[in-house]
Parts: C-alpha cells; sequence; structure tokens
C-alpha cells in the first residue's frame, strides 16, 4: 500500500470490554512499532516487531495490552478489559529493518473509553 | 531518564516571521534525531533528520535543524512562516541500541495571519 494504514479510526467502548487496534504497514517494511498519544503528550512507545524475532515487549503499560503480529503484515493490539486511562490515540509505524530507519506514521486510531 | 526535551509547548509566531522550535537531547553518544509534524487528525509525517552527517539539515516545507553537540541541540528553523505551517512539532531521537524513538512532548506552532 502507499503508506501505513490503520483502523478503525475512531473507536468508542464502555469501561472493562475488550478492543482490538489494527495496523497495515507499508509493503517490504518488517519494522513495525506501536506508540500510544495522551492529549497534549508526546507518543509512548508501545512494542515493536521485527521480521519473525521476538517482539520487543518493554513499552506495554500492563498485561492488559498486548499485540501480534503475522509475519511482515498486519499487526493488531488488543487492549482488554479497557480503563479510562486507556483513552489516547494509538499510532503505528514501519519501517525498513535498521532501527534508525525513519518510521512511517498511519493516521491512528483515536480511542475513547467512556 | 529524559531523552529529549522540547522547550515549549505552544508558540506563536506571525505569518512571515521566524520560527524557531526548540529541542534537545540527553545522550553521552550522539544520537540520531528527528523532526516530525502532525497536522490536525493526521499521522505523523518526518520533516528531517540527522544521522551524523552534515550538521545543518534540510527537510521538507522549508524547514532545516542545525545538530550542535556542544550545547546538545536540534533547534527547528524556517525562516519565514506559512499559514500552513500550523500543526504539533515533535522532536525524536533514536538511541544506540534501543528498538523505537524517544519523542519529545510537542511543540504546538500557531501562525498568526
Amino acid at each position: 500500500g502507499a503508506g501505513v494504514s490503520q483502523s478503525p479510526s475512531n473507536k468508542v467502548t464502555e469501561k472493562g470490554k475488550d478492543v482490538e487496534l489494527r495496523c497495515d504497514p507499508i509493503s517490504g517494511h518488517t519494522a513495525l512499532y506501536w506508540y500510544r498519544q495522551r492529549l497534549g503528550q508526546g507518543l509512548e512507545f508501545l512494542i515493536y516487531f521485527q521480521g519473525n524475532s521476538a517482539p520487543d515487549k518493554s513499552g506495554l503499560p500492563s498485561d492488559r495490552f498486548s499485540a501480534e503480529r503475522t509475519g511482515e503484515s498486519v499487526s493488531t493490539l488488543t487492549i482488554q478489559r479497557t480503563q479510562q486511562e486507556d483513552s489516547a490515540v494509538y499510532l503505528c509505524a514501519s519501517s525498513l529493518p535498521r532501527g534508525r530507519n525513519i518510521q512511517y506514521f498511519g493516521a491512528g486510531t483515536r480511542l475513547s473509553v467512556l | 531518564a529524559q531523552s529529549v526535551t522540547q522547550l515549549g509547548s505552544h508558540v506563536s509566531v506571525s505569518e512571515g516571521a521566524l520560527v524557531l522550535l526548540r529541542c534537545n537531547y540527553s545522550s553521552s553518544v550522539p544520537p540520531y534525531l528527528f523532526w516530525y509534524v502532525q497536522y490536525p487528525n493526521q499521522g505523523l509525517q518526518l520533516l528531517l533528520k540527522y544521522t551524523s552527517a552534515a550538521t545543518l539539515v534540510k527537510g521538507i516545507n522549508g524547514f532545516e535543524a542545525e545538530f550542535k553537540k556542544s550545547e546538545t541541540s536540534f533547534h527547528l528553523t524556517k525562516p519565514s512562516a506559512h499559514m500552513s505551517d500550523a500543526a504539533e512539532y515533535f522532536c525524536a531521537v533514536s538511541l544506540t541500541g534501543a528498538n523505537n524513538l524517544f519523542f519529545g512532548t510537542g511543540t504546538r506552532l500557531t501562525v498568526i495571519p
């Protein structure tokens, strides 16, 4: 595809529900990242995938957060038992294999937990 | 530890005036440095990056940034602001051994007609 695609663009959910966010990276980009952007703040790193290597989960804030990626394609970020503090924009980025390569970002999913 | 600091969460300039957005990093080893711009309801778009080549880096839309090791700074400038420059700007660093980028808290630029 032309760019990183994320869906849905907006998600409103009730506290306690599970949500699943999707990211479709740029074709050929083996590295994929998830970030969280809270209102008025910078981006917080959540998780990093590189090819078939074990993901770097060091940024996940709790065990309610998990992510999967099938090969070098689509990734899903799952938040279980959502809390109001999970409300944020979740951004996905992809890049070529080296960690210092340019990261290309999707438009994000705006999650609102009521 | 804070890896990157952006001074000024909001900056307002008049159309045609100089734009200066400040970014300082903390790293014993010069990192790779990036400036991204985020327009409303859009993802982040790369403006420019520093990768230890020339210290003055030119980016898109007339922006440039200068890497100053002695000041651990990577400030973003543009000689003449346009209305279309109104957006949020993020400075980011890539540190040796880290997979992700570390972002500053962002600076919202307002351009006054």
